[in-house]
């Protein structure tokens, strides 16, 4: 149990447009998804924190009007990276916690998504 | 606040080996304590979680992490390394929010 996707795995895009990238636990509700940035042979950067139906929590120094998050339901959170630009090239990550029953306090991660901007 | 420190970004060990991977950790609370795995281009998997209740915690795949609060210290371990073990291992700790190590690269040689 507790499993993450994420879609798409990998994408490519063109400067100036704008990518989403979906998050979705499969058998699980989950409260609280969370966003991650991760460059080559680094650590996870937390971006965002977002709870279904309330509007997301930003890390310090993450673009709000850049990087769109919206958690529509228990199950879905989506990231857009609107007009995006070479430098936002990474490794983006989601994870959810659990609604309620066991290990609540555990973070399920989904696979990434790797997002190159030519 | 609360981190997390893992001591080597870099283990290199033979295969049948003994793995020690090094995490201690700052915190004011009793902590929340998480070990993640990360095989290449892929998400975190949980190896194993300390929740305060019993100090020696076993996880997947053969791993280990014993939680010795003198020591502020949160190591893993697994008897003998396997060539599939290679891989990047984050330690965490959690409070609102997950606080990450900044992992260490595990290599196994045959």
């Amino acid at each position: 149990g507790a499993v993450v996707s994420q879609h798409p795995s990998w994408v490519i895009c063109k400067s100036g447009t704008s990518v989403k990238i979906e998050c979705r636990s499969l058998d699980f509700q989950a409260t609280t998804m969370f966003w991650y940035r991760q460059f080559p042979k680094q650590s996870l950067m937390l971006m965002a924190t977002s709870n279904e139906g309330s509007k997301a929590t930003y890390e310090q120094g993450v673009e709000k009007d850049k990087f769109l998050i919206n958690h529509a339901s228990l199950t879905l959170s989506t990231l857009t990276v609107t007009s995006a630009h070479p430098e936002d090239s990474s490794f983006y990550i989601c994870s959810a916690k659990r609604r309620g029953g066991w290990s609540t306090d555990t973070q399920y991660f989904g696979p990434g998504t790797r997002l190159t901007v030519l | 606040a609360q981190s997390v420190t893992q001591l080597g970004s870099h283990v290199s060990v033979s295969e049948g080996a003994l793995v020690l991977l090094r995490c201690n950790y700052s915190s004011s609370v009793p902590p929340y304590l998480f070990w993640y795995v990360q095989y290449p281009n892929q998400g975190l998997q949980l190896l194993l979680k300390y929740t305060s209740a019993a100090t020696l915690v076993k996880g997947i795949n053969g791993f280990e992490a014993e939680f010795k609060k003198s020591e502020t210290s949160f190591h893993l371990t697994k008897p003998s390394a396997h060539m599939s073990d290679a891989a990047e291992y984050f330690c965490a700790v959690n409070t609102d929010k997950l606080i990450f190590g900044t992992g260490t690269r595990l290599q196994v040689f045959p």
